[in-house]
């Protein structure tokens, strides 16, 4: 199984503030998503990203593709409340995809 | 569409009984997986299939069967409850392999073995 590492674990900031998340890995990935699941519910898929380097933005949202294709990142402008979840970083390897164990955020009024 | 439905939503058994938790897709997807989330582990993949009658191990299968009769439906299969089966269960689908295209999941069945 190929590894993801997601940092931080946890993280609690204020609405207005802005934050990074990290997905690293030792491995090469063919692509690399990112979903967000809220309580009680399943992941969703924010983004795809399949060519290294490669950045894609969803309205307040930053997705960037390692130039080697072993990391990514997210980050979040000016978050708010409506942002709080569970962010999984997935690495797709064929017929799976490994999940890292993701990076719970809470975003407070 | 209702996407991928999942049922039971929660479900307590005692150690050495038998369940299955049942997926439903609307979405003619052929590819189907099951995961379980474990707090602060991620989804592992438990088993998956690429089209009725195909199916294949994940990561995690021990304990578990499956079988896919056809497209719509996934059903996980528990023999003998353990303990180390208390998780959240999800079922995904997509509608071709994985690796460029989205995984639409269900809401998920929470399990707790005592």
């Amino acid at each position: 199984t190929q590894l993801l590492e997601q940092s931080p674990q946890f993280l609690s900031i204020q609405e207005g503030e802005n934050l990074t998340v990290y997905c690293n890995s030792s491995s090469v990935f063919s692509s690399l998503q990112w979903y967000r699941q809220e309580p009680g519910e399943g992941p969703v898929l924010l983004v795809t990203v399949v060519t290294g380097g490669e950045v894609k933005k969803l309205k307040r949202l930053t997705f960037q593709f390692g130039d080697a294709r072993k990391d990514s990142s997210l980050h979040i402008t000016a978050a708010q409340p409506g942002d709080t979840g569970l962010y999984l970083c997935a690495g797709g390897t064929g017929y799976a995809l490994n999940f890292g164990k993701g990076t719970s955020l809470l975003v407070t009024p | 569409n209702a996407g991928v439905t999942q049922t039971p939503k929660f479900r307590i058994l005692k150690i050495g009984q038998s369940m299955t938790l049942q997926c439903t897709q609307d979405m003619n997807h052929n590819y189907m997986y099951w995961y379980r989330q474990d707090p602060g582990m991620g989804l592992k993949l438990i088993y998956y299939s690429v089209g009725a009658g195909i199916t294949d191990k994940g990561e995690v299968p021990n304990g578990y069967n499956v079988s896919r009769s056809t497209t719509e439906d996934f059903p996980l299969r528990l023999e003998l409850a353990a303990p180390s089966q208390t998780s959240v269960y999800f079922c995904a689908s997509s509608p071709v392999l994985v690796s460029y295209n989205e995984q639409f999941f269900g809401p998920g069945t929470r399990l707790t073995v005592l």
